[in-house]
C-alpha cells in the first residue's frame, strides 16, 4: 500500500514562479528524504529533514518539515529549466533501518 | 569518484528468457538497494542489503525473482522466466549504512520483455 501521498502528481510553470510540491504520510515519520530524477536517469539526494518544523536550503529549494512529521513541502523560488524532472519524497521508518520507500513523484515541467 | 555502475542499460529480449541485471555498488558503501520503476506503480524498492546480507525482500514480486550479492563490490538481480510485466527501469543504488537517507542511485537498467 502507498503510504506516502504526493501533490501535485504533474506541474507545469513558467520560468521564474515559484511553486510547491506537498508529501503527507499517514503516519509520523523517522525522517523525510526529498530526491529529483531526470528523465532517462538515476535519483539525485536534495536533503534530509528530521526534526518537526526543521526546514533545509539548498539554491533555491527549500524543504519544510512539519511539528507532526507527517507533512514536508518542497517550495522552489524563481523556477528554471534546470529544476524540470521528477521530485520523489522518501520517509524513512525507525532509526534500526535504512529501508527507503517513496512517494508517487511530482512530474515538474518549465516552461521557458 | 565512480559512482554506482549498472549493466546492461538496455535489455530486450523475449518472454521465457532469463534476465541478469548487474551492480557494482560505490566503494566503502554497505548498503545496496534494488528497485524497480514503472510509470503505473512508480519506484518499488524490491530488496535491500546490508553487509551483503538481504536484509528485507518483502518487495520481491514472486518467485521468478532473485537477487545476490557475493561480496561487498557487487549485486546481480535476476528474474527467471522472464515475463511481458516485468518490463520496466530497474535502479540500484548504494549508501552508507549510517541511515542518513542519502543513496546514490546508478542510471538504471531499462529492460523490455516481448
Amino acid at each position: 500500500s502507498q503510504e506516502l501521498e504526493q501533490s501535485p502528481q504533474s506541474l507545469i510553470v513558467q520560468e521564474g514562479k515559484n511553486l510547491t510540491i506537498n508529501c503527507t504520510s499517514s503516519k509520523t515519520l523517522y525522517g523525510l528524504y526529498w530526491y529529483k530524477q531526470k528523465y532517462g536517469e538515476g535519483l539525485i539526494f536534495l536533503m534530509m529533514l528530521q526534526k518537526g518544523g526543521e526546514e533545509k536550503s539548498h539554491e533555491k529549494i527549500t524543504a519544510k518539515l512539519d511539528e507532526k512529521k507527517q507533512q514536508s513541502s518542497l517550495h522552489i523560488t524563481a523556477s528554471q529549466p534546470s529544476h524540470a524532472g521528477i521530485y520523489l519524497c522518501g520517509p524513512g521508518y525507525g532509526g534500526a533501518t535504512n529501508k527507503l520507500i517513496f512517494g508517487t513523484g511530482t512530474l515538474l515541467a518549465v516552461q521557458p | 569518484d565512480a559512482g554506482v555502475i549498472q549493466s546492461p542499460r538496455h535489455e530486450v529480449t523475449e518472454m521465457g528468457q532469463e534476465v541478469t541485471l548487474r551492480c557494482k555498488p560505490i566503494s566503502g558503501h554497505n548498503s545496496l538497494f534494488w528497485y524497480r520503476q514503472t510509470m503505473m506503480r512508480g519506484l518499488e524498492l524490491l530488496i535491500y542489503f546490508n553487509n551483503n546480507v538481504p536484509i528485507d525482500d518483502s518487495g520481491m514480486p514472486e518467485d521468478r525473482f532473485s537477487a545476490k550479492m557475493p561480496n561487498a563490490s557487487f549485486s546481480t538481480l535476476k528474474i527467471q522466466p522472464s515475463e511481458p510485466r516485468d518490463s520496466a527501469v530497474y535502479f540500484c543504488a548504494s549508501s552508507r549504512q549510517t541511515n542518513t537517507g542519502e543513496l546514490f542511485f546508478g542510471e538504471g537498467s531499462r529492460l523490455t520483455v516481448l
